[in-house]
């Protein structure tokens, strides 16, 4: 079954505990993405990928880390977590052959940090 | 820069009454608009999208979002809602030669029985 995978699917932690959450695809998709979704402001993107050891950052990038070894892989850093950064987490993939690609979405992580 | 407006927080219909959830858009030059849907403890799944070509676009579950330019709007619709429809709805855009894909704050579409 085609799908993006995410775990862990909820995390609480304290302030400044380094945290990893991973994303695998099956698919074979080159663009993968990460957003945060908050309440009244919908999805935000935070990193994403074009192809391995290529990413770039997007609107709110600040206090996360990226990184894309292999294709399938992307998985999201918090080097030192803050309480601003409690947020449902999303990772997207999609075929990067245009711009008229939907993305293929795992079923979020919802972080707490204390 | 891209945006995309979801004015509407939340929208109540009754089962089996039509549905219409509200989507306006900017971008430079022609826009590629996607729907998404999100239910509870899910990631958003695909809907539609519009390309070009046809200004109304059909997609799963029988929904279908039509396309104005000249209003830059781009509105979900179904027939005939059903409770099962009941979800957060996402409208997004992506410019011509960006790969930046902007959501709106979606709208949570609440359909009773």
């Amino acid at each position: 079954e085609a799908q993006v995978t995410q775990n862990p699917r909820y995390l609480i932690t304290v302030t400044g505990k380094k945290l990893t959450v991973t994303c695998s695809q099956n698919m074979n998709h080159e663009y993968m993405s990460w957003y945060r979704q908050d309440p009244g402001l919908g999805l935000r993107q935070i990193y994403y990928s074009m192809n391995v050891e290529v990413t770039d950052k997007g609107d709110v990038p600040e206090g996360y880390k990226v990184s894309r070894k292999e294709k399938r892989n992307f998985p999201l850093i918090l080097e030192s977590p803050s309480p601003n950064q409690t947020s449902l987490y999303f990772c997207a993939s999609s075929l990067w052959t245009g711009v008229d690609q939907p993305q293929h979405f795992g079923d979020g992580t919802r972080l707490s940090i204390l | 820069a891209q945006s995309v407006a979801q004015p509407e927080d939340q929208v109540n219909v009754a089962e089996g009454n039509p549905l219409t959830v509200k989507c306006t858009y900017s971008v430079s030059g022609n826009p590629y608009l996607f729907w998404y849907v999100q239910y509870p403890n899910r990631g958003l799944q695909f809907l539609l999208k519009y390309i070009t070509g046809d200004n109304l676009v059909k997609g799963s579950y029988g929904f279908e979002a039509e396309f104005n330019k000249s209003q830059t709007s781009f509105h979900l619709k179904k027939p005939s809602a059903l409770v099962s429809d009941s979800a957060l709805y996402f409208c997004a855009v992506r410019g011509y030669n960006t790969d930046k894909l902007i959501f709106g704050t979606g709208t949570r579409l609440q359909v009773f029985p």
